[in-house]
């Protein structure tokens, strides 16, 4: 099993719709956690990190249930500048120091 | 206030020889990590470093790759005798040591192209 997995997709949604998408962690010691995007292979940029009680940032929304060991991201009302590969990452525990990406979810909108 | 710096931006080497990519971290950030991304696939860790210290290495291949981050000037992995496999992007990314679990900040990259 994959230490962080996401559906790669790819999404395509019209611009304005709404979508949501989910990723799966297996290490229940993990404490941080992050969505980030990544645009054309380019570098991946922080989104939004994601807290237990659950954030919102505009548009998006972060949601972490730590008991079934998942993350979510909903982006609401959905720009043409929103099309991009969409990277679950989960923070370290224990000596572990890394973050572990998940390999991203492919989002297109259309016009 | 500079990002983290990654040169070369592009590098292409033929197989069999040396590649050297060179990473500053973002100003008053000591940890750096450095992360591979083939063709495809996702961000893989390989190396975590501090000031003349390697953390965790775990994640990087035993044989031809190395990584510091000397005292003085810039982080290195160097790739030894290239192959085509090698063909990929190089990431580095920094964190401050003030917050454990702060996100990374990120280069743009080093594409290195195997011929």
């Amino acid at each position: 099993r994959k230490e962080v997995e996401q559906d790669p997709g790819p999404f395509n949604v019209p611009e304005g719709a709404t979508v949501a998408f989910n990723c799966t962690y297996s290490n229940s010691a993990s404490q941080s956690f992050f969505w980030y995007r990544q645009d054309c292979r380019k570098e991946p940029k922080l989104l939004m990190s994601v807290y237990s009680s659950g954030n919102e940032d505009g548009r998006f929304t972060a949601q972490l249930n730590r008991a079934s060991q998942y993350i979510s991201l909903l982006i609401r009302d959905s720009k043409l500048s929103d099309s991009a590969t969409y990277l679950c990452v989960v923070g370290p525990s224990g000596s572990a120091r890394q973050l572990t990406f998940g390999s991203g979810t492919q989002l297109t909108v259309l016009p | 206030n500079a990002g983290v710096m990654q040169n070369p931006r592009h590098l292409v080497r033929r197989r069999g020889q040396e590649a050297r990519l060179r990473c500053s971290p973002m100003k008053g950030h000591s940890h750096v990590y450095w992360y591979r991304q083939l063709p495809e696939e996702g961000l893989k860790f390989m190396v975590y470093l501090q000031k003349e210290n390697i953390i965790d290495e775990s994640g990087m291949p035993k044989e031809r790759f190395s990584a510091e981050f000397p005292k003085e000037g810039p982080s290195i992995l160097r790739i030894q005798q290239v192959v085509r496999g090698d063909s990929a992007a190089y990431f580095c990314a920094s964190s401050s040591d003030l917050a454990l679990y702060s996100p990374l900040h990120f280069g743009n990259g080093t594409r290195l192209t195997v011929t």
